[in-house]
């Protein structure tokens, strides 16, 4: 079983909706979770870093937690030709490890 | 300013050369790092130093060696380079190893033909 497993989409929404990226995860040690945006041919590069439970929200994003689940989730709403891009969910582990999700592919047409 | 820098860019170069990739931060960052990324995205861990110490070296061919002259620099090298070896490779830093935010370079887009 990967530590990190991400719904693959694509996902093509309209401007203006709430879309939500969903990972599940296996291992329970290390309990933070980053979710990285990577733009066509660029690198990834760092959205939202949280620690525990619950929600965490930077402006139109919104990261979630559940721990009973193993679930994470990203949440973007008002969502803008802007934001289509692959976004990945990751998982650290030791010695610095990342374990990445596939990456879901976003696109959000005007 | 350019926190992580990565060269070359683009590579397209032949089976059985060996060829190298450098990496740069400015970040002053301890821990570095190498992936991989395959044709179908999947982002995976190679390679990490800190402060020019080798800490992960995950199942990868011995066909590629990572060195790290000080901590602002990471470079890797293939050898006998194989098809399969086609992939974008990224490097990254980060401040503290057990952290998690790592900084990724722009990436370099290796052809093996």
């Amino acid at each position: 079983q990967k530590e990190v497993e991400q719904d693959p989409g694509p996902l093509s929404v309209p401007e203006g909706a709430i879309v939500s990226l969903n990972c599940t995860y296996s291992n329970s040690a290390f309990q933070y979770f980053m979710w990285y945006r990577q733009y066509s041919r660029k690198g990834p590069e760092l959205l939202m870093y949280t620690y525990s439970s619950g929600n965490k929200e930077d402006g139109r994003f919104t990261a979630q937690v559940d721990k009973s689940s193993k679930y994470i989730s990203l949440f973007i709403r008002d969502s803008q030709p802007s934001d289509s891009a692959t976004y990945l969910c990751a998982k650290p582990s030791t010695l610095g490890r990342l374990y990445f999700g596939r990456g879901t592919q976003l696109t959000v047409w005007p | 300013d350019t926190a992580v820098s990565q060269t070359p860019k683009y590579l397209v170069t032949q089976m059985g050369n060996d060829k190298s990739i450098k990496c740069e931060q400015n970040l002053g960052h301890d821990t570095m790092y190498w992936y991989k990324q395959d044709s179908k995205k999947f982002l995976k861990i190679m390679f990490s130093y800190n402060n020019k110490e080798l800490i992960i070296n995950e199942t990868v061919p011995n066909r590629f060696s990572p060195k790290s002259p000080d901590k602002a620099h990471l470079n890797l090298h293939i050898n006998s380079l194989e098809l399969g070896d086609s992939a974008v490779y990224f490097c990254a830093s980060s401040l503290l190893t057990d952290r998690g935010e790592q900084y990724f370079g722009p990436g370099t887009r290796l052809t093996v033909t």
